[in-house]
């Protein structure tokens, strides 16, 4: 049974351009989430998705930053225009349900991002 | 109130010794605390979770020990194997909205030697 699929694996970008990641949750699940992991600061949810809705946003740094999530088994994270300092890793994650204790949430392996 | 601090940033451990690893939160709403082992290059993976209604969790080597009173959890790996070696990330969440909101732990780089 194939985990969340996230791509491009790795992305090499000049700042400025636009960049968007993509994300195929577990079939099934109905929660989505969006980190970024930094050395500085660690793993920070971005932003959640339950049955397709956005349900929270706050973690988004700043307006170059947008999610989407038009059906069950696909979401994207864009970021137009980027910088140096979003160079990150970016994880997707899905669980069944509320997660928690119901449902675990299951990363994918990532994208890594550097702007140049 | 939202922070969950975790410590050390990194461990040595020799093979067959005890890893401990600790967090710490101060919100008293969360109801729910993974933890999350990562291999280099790969995406974080629940390894054992625990609910503030115990105070232990053991499944195999790794057990979780919560003081709800400190607010504190913790992560002990016994007979610490160099398969082990990994980034542990501690979280804590509550539900809201219908979705549990993890927030996560700065992490700890595990590595046991041979």
């Amino acid at each position: 049974d194939a985990g969340v699929i996230q791509s491009p694996r790795h992305e090499v970008t000049e700042m400025g351009q636009e960049v968007t990641l993509r994300c195929k949750p577990i079939s099934g699940h109905n929660s989505l989430f969006w980190y970024r992991q930094t050395m500085m600061r660690g793993l920070e949810l971005l932003i959640y998705f339950n049955n397709n809705v956005p349900i929270d946003d706050s973690g988004m740094p700043e307006d170059r930053f947008s999610a989407k999530m038009p059906n069950a088994s696909f979401s994207t994270l864009k970021i137009q225009p980027s910088e140096p300092r979003d160079s990150a890793v970016y994880f997707c994650a899905s669980s069944l349900g509320a997660g928690g204790p119901r449902g675990e949430q299951f990363f994918g392996p990532g994208t890594r991002l550097t702007v140049l | 109130q939202q922070q969950v601090k975790q410590s050390p940033q990194s461990l040595i451990v020799q093979k067959g010794g005890i890893s401990i690893i600790n967090c710490a939160y101060e919100n008293t709403a969360f109801d729910y605390f993974p933890w999350y082992q990562q291999f280099p290059g790969k995406g974080p993976a629940l390894l054992i979770a625990i609910r503030p209604d115990v105070s232990e969790k053991k499944e195999g080597r790794f057990t979780i020990s919560f003081n709800k009173s400190a607010k504190q959890f913790s992560l002990h790996i016994m007979d610490s194997q160099p398969g082990d070696s990994a980034t542990y990330f501690c979280a804590a969440s509550k539900s809201g909205t219908g979705t549990y909101k993890y927030i996560f732990g700065t992490g700890t780089r595990l590595k046991v030697l041979a």
